[in-house]
Parts: C-alpha cells; sequence; structure tokens
C-alpha cells in the first residue's frame, strides 16, 4: 500500500547525541517536507525538497539538516541534540499533480534528555 | 511575512451543533486552501480542500467557504458527532509560485460534547 514511512517513531535520546529521523515514501512524489509539531499545536515547516538534490530551509530556524539523494527518501538529522529539540517531527510528501494533498507520515516523537 | 490566522483555538459544541472554524491569510497571491483534521496522536488528514476560483465547497456534513476579497476563508462543520472532535487545521498556498509551502494557522481543538 503506498504511504509515507517515519522511523523511529518514539526516540529517547541523550543531550549532545546524534540522530537521524527516517523517512520513506513509496508514491513516487517529488515534494517532501519535514514539519515540527508540539503535540496538538501549530505545525513549523523546518525543510522542504523539490526533488531529488534540492533542499530548502522552511520558516522556522532549525539546527537540523537534511539530504534527498533519492526521490523516495528523505531523512533529517540533528548533528547535536538537546532538550529543546524535543518535539514531534512530521514528514509529509505531495505529488505533482495542482491539488494534490500533503500526506503525512505518522511522526517521530523526539525526547532529548 | 506569509501568515495565516486561525480562530477560534478552542471550540465546544453540544453533539449535533454546529461548529465553524475561521482563518484569515495574508499572501493574496494564495490559491489553495485545505483543512486538515488531527486526531489524538494522529497525523493531520486531509478533510476538505477549495481553490479560489470556487466560493463555496461542501462535502456531506462539511464545508468551505472562501472569501477572496477579505482573504478569509471557514469551515462548517454541522450536526457534529463526538468523532468530529480533533485539532482542525486550515492552510494556504500558492500552487502556481513553484515553492508549493503550505502555510498552516494554529490549530482549533474542537470538543463535541456527548
Amino acid at each position: 500500500e503506498a504511504d509515507i514511512y517515519q522511523t523511529p517513531r518514539y526516540l529517547v535520546i541523550g543531550t549532545g547525541k546524534k540522530i537521524t529521523l527516517e523517512c520513506s515514501q513509496t508514491m513516487g512524489h517529488d515534494k517532501m517536507y519535514w514539519y515540527q509539531q508540539d503535540p496538538g499545536m501549530e505545525l513549523h515547516l523546518i525543510h522542504y525538497s523539490y526533488g531529488v538534490n534540492s533542499t530548502e530551509k522552511g520558516d522556522l530556524s532549525s539546527e537540523s539538516t537534511v539530504s534527498r539523494i533519492r526521490t523516495e527518501h528523505f531523512p533529517l538529522t540533528l548533528e547535536s541534540a538537546r532538550p529543546s529539540h524535543t518535539s514531534q517531527y512530521l514528514c509529509a510528501s505531495k505529488g505533482q499533480a495542482n491539488g494534490s494533498p500533503l500526506h503525512f507520515g505518522n511522526g517521530t516523537r523526539l525526547t532529548v534528555t | 511575512g506569509e501568515n495565516v490566522e486561525q480562530h477560534p483555538s478552542t471550540l465546544s459544541v453540544q453533539e449535533g451543533d454546529s461548529a465553524v472554524i475561521k482563518c484569515t491569510y495574508s499572501d493574496s497571491a494564495s490559491n489553495y486552501f485545505p483543512w486538515y483534521k488531527q486526531e489524538l496522536g494522529k497525523r493531520p488528514q486531509l478533510i476538505i480542500d477549495i481553490r479560489s476560483n470556487v466560493g463555496e465547497k461542501k462535502d456531506q456534513r462539511i464545508a468551505v467557504t472562501l472569501n477572496k476579497t477579505a482573504k478569509h476563508f471557514s469551515l462548517h462543520i454541522t450536526e457534529t458527532q463526538p468523532e468530529d472532535s480533533a485539532v482542525y487545521f486550515c492552510a494556504a498556498s500558492n500552487l502556481l509560485s513553484g515553492t508549493y509551502k503550505y502555510i498552516f494557522g494554529t490549530g482549533t481543538r474542537l470538543k463535541v460534547l456527548a
């Protein structure tokens, strides 16, 4: 079944650790996005990509980086995690058709201790 | 910069009553306005959307209206049911800009009281 997958679902790590949040979609979508969201609160765009080898920073200043080497894969990396990074991270993708909606993954809930 | 204001932040209604959530956008070039529903612990899911060439769109108990002049759009839910309880997000986008960025509102937590 075509979908967008995020791993891990939950992650608890210590301050200073490097982590990568994985996001993959099987729909062949060219546009992919990362949002940061505290539970039930506002969605903040932190990175997006139009396609392979294209990445852009979003509206929320973030200490994370992304890469887009393959169409289906859009990982998010935090080089040195801090307690302020504790949040939920939602990955989304969108197809080429103008009216096609954003599809969201189930999210990764990150806790930095 | 571009932004979308959403009101109210919380809304409680009795089961069977109507609920209305309002959004105002700043970028006059926005031409696509989706609404997402996010249940507790789940991902946001599209429930209805509208383009700028249409003033109103309806899907069963859900409708969206758009006033381009005032840069307002609203979500209307009629005959509310407990399963409508969730956080609702509006968004605005310019499909012609090439950026395909969605600017989301701050969310409305809807509680339907049985």
